[in-house]
């Protein structure tokens, strides 16, 4: 597609349950970057996948937290039994080539509501 | 550690112009980013900066000086339209980004 893609764009869901967040890339962008942003805060880096190379976790809060992707293609976050601090906004980056100027591309984000 | 300060918050009057600081300190420097973020929206790139100087673009500008660890974004002629917050992002000797915790721009008429 033209730009990156989110899905879903919205989620709420219960206290304890999974959650499954999808991101597709540009075309081409080797480096992907998962981020979560609470209400009015900055952006907090949770996860970086370049190309085949092995992922940088460093940023997951916590085993709950996961996330895989194919190659270089679509990537998906997956939070297991949901808190109520997980409830953020969680934006996927990709970028050409990590090593180049490296500007990143956002999709729109998905918002996660735990109730 | 690692750090990105920038102020939490700045006003300024249409047609004005104002300057938006980010200081840092990271492990190594590869580069500084300026990303503009709308109320509910993604964030979107502005500017690069990797040599010491002004980059202009518009009415955008973004100076860096890596000897004191420090940049700021320019904006001129204000327009309503540019309240926003501006986020200022290190890339360190790893490639990885720094993110500092933005800066909110409030334009009066």
């Amino acid at each position: 597609g033209a730009g990156v893609s989110q899905s879903p764009s919205n989620k709420v869901t219960e206290k304890g349950k999974d959650v499954e967040l999808r991101c597709d890339p540009i075309s081409g962008h080797t480096a992907l970057y998962w981020y979560r942003q609470r209400l009015g805060q900055g952006l907090e880096f949770l996860i970086y996948f370049q190309g085949n190379s092995a992922p940088d976790k460093s940023g997951l809060p916590s085993d709950r937290f996961s996330a895989e992707r194919t190659g270089e293609s679509v990537s998906t976050l997956t939070i297991q039994r949901t808190q109520q601090e997980d409830s953020a906004v969680y934006l996927c980056a990709s970028s050409f080539r990590a090593t180049n100027t490296g500007e990143l591309f956002f999709g729109e984000g998905s918002r996660l509501t735990v109730l | 550690g690692q750090n990105i300060d920038q102020p939490t918050e700045m006003t300024a009057t249409e047609g004005a112009i104002v300057q938006i600081n980010c200081t840092y300190q990271t492990s190594g420097f590869n580069g500084l980013f300026w990303y503009q973020q709308h109320a509910g929206e993604a964030p979107t790139f502005l500017s690069y900066n990797v040599l010491d100087g002004l980059e202009e673009k518009g009415r955008f500008s973004s100076f860096l000086s890596r000897s004191k660890g420090y940049s700021y974004l320019l904006l001129k002629e204000l327009q309503m339209k540019d309240s926003a917050s501006y986020l200022c992002a290190v890339r360190d000797s790893n490639y990885q980004l720094i993110w500092g915790a933005g800066t909110k721009l409030i334009i009066k008429p």
